[in-house]
């Protein structure tokens, strides 16, 4: 099972903002820095932000992530249609010494 | 470019051997790890391991250890995952995945398009 806790689901009407909290311990986001994934429907996960807050080329700005303590989040700010999609947060876990994935949040554009 | 192309879709039966692939191009295949992802379906991501092509070291999740093997050819840059006897519930999507490591930590910056595996009697 997951060791990253993430809500089931979050939504929003077009050109809100929608947070996406993903909660961990000591030997995951406490220690190591948080990537997020976006997964469309019926593709393969992308890499939408890595090391806490740093946006891959290509990646709008309205996409942001920050980190503190053993929590992190992910805001879509000026939501449209497109970004209905899976996210996942993912760190690197000492004490089990592997990457762990969120539970995964499905965000629905109303 | 960096690129990932894996095999494509298996449909076994329970108790086949199986092996699917991640061909890589585009950057230095033996200087970055290189794993792989399972997503059953209808279900979250798991990790499941990754292999260091340059020595081939490799590093199970420790709900995988003892039921895949992790390998990787550095003459063509290309990984594998394979099974010794399938069961039902290895029925998932399979992705490959760069998993780049620096001082920042663990990355998978680059995905396959994913291998989809079907096992039923």
């Amino acid at each position: 099972q997951s060791v990253l806790t993430q809500p089931p689901s979050a939504s929003g009407t077009p050109g809100q903002r929608v947070t996406i909290s993903c909660s961990g311990s000591s030997s995951n986001i406490g220690s190591n820095t948080v990537n997020w994934y976006q997964q469309l429907p019926g593709t393969a996960p992308k890499l939408l932000i890595s090391s806490n807050n740093q946006r891959p080329s290509g990646v709008p700005d309205r996409f942001s992530g920050s980190k503190s303590g053993t929590s992190a989040s992910l805001a879509i700010s000026g939501l449209q249609s497109e970004d209905e999609a899976d996210y996942y947060c993912a760190a690197w876990d000492d004490s089990l010494n592997g990457y762990v994935f969120g539970t995964g949040t499905k965000v629905t554009v109303l | 470019e960096v690129q990932l192309v894996q095999s494509g879709a298996e449909v076994k039966k329970p108790g086949e051997s199986l092996r699917i692939s991640c061909e890589t191009s585009g950057y230095s295949f033996s200087s970055e790890w290189i794993g792989w992802v399972r997503q059953m379906p209808g279900k979250g991501l798991e990790w499941m391991g990754i292999i260091y092509p340059g020595d081939s070291d490799t590093r199970y999740s420790p709900s995988f250890q003892g039921q895949v093997t992790i390998s990787a050819d550095k003459s063509i840059s290309t990984a594998y995952l394979q099974w010794s006897s399938l069961k039902a519930s290895d029925t998932a999507m399979y992705y490959c995945a760069r998993q780049y490591y620096d001082s920042s930590g663990h990355t998978l910056d680059y995905w396959g398009q994913g291998t989809l595996v079907t096992v039923s009697s």
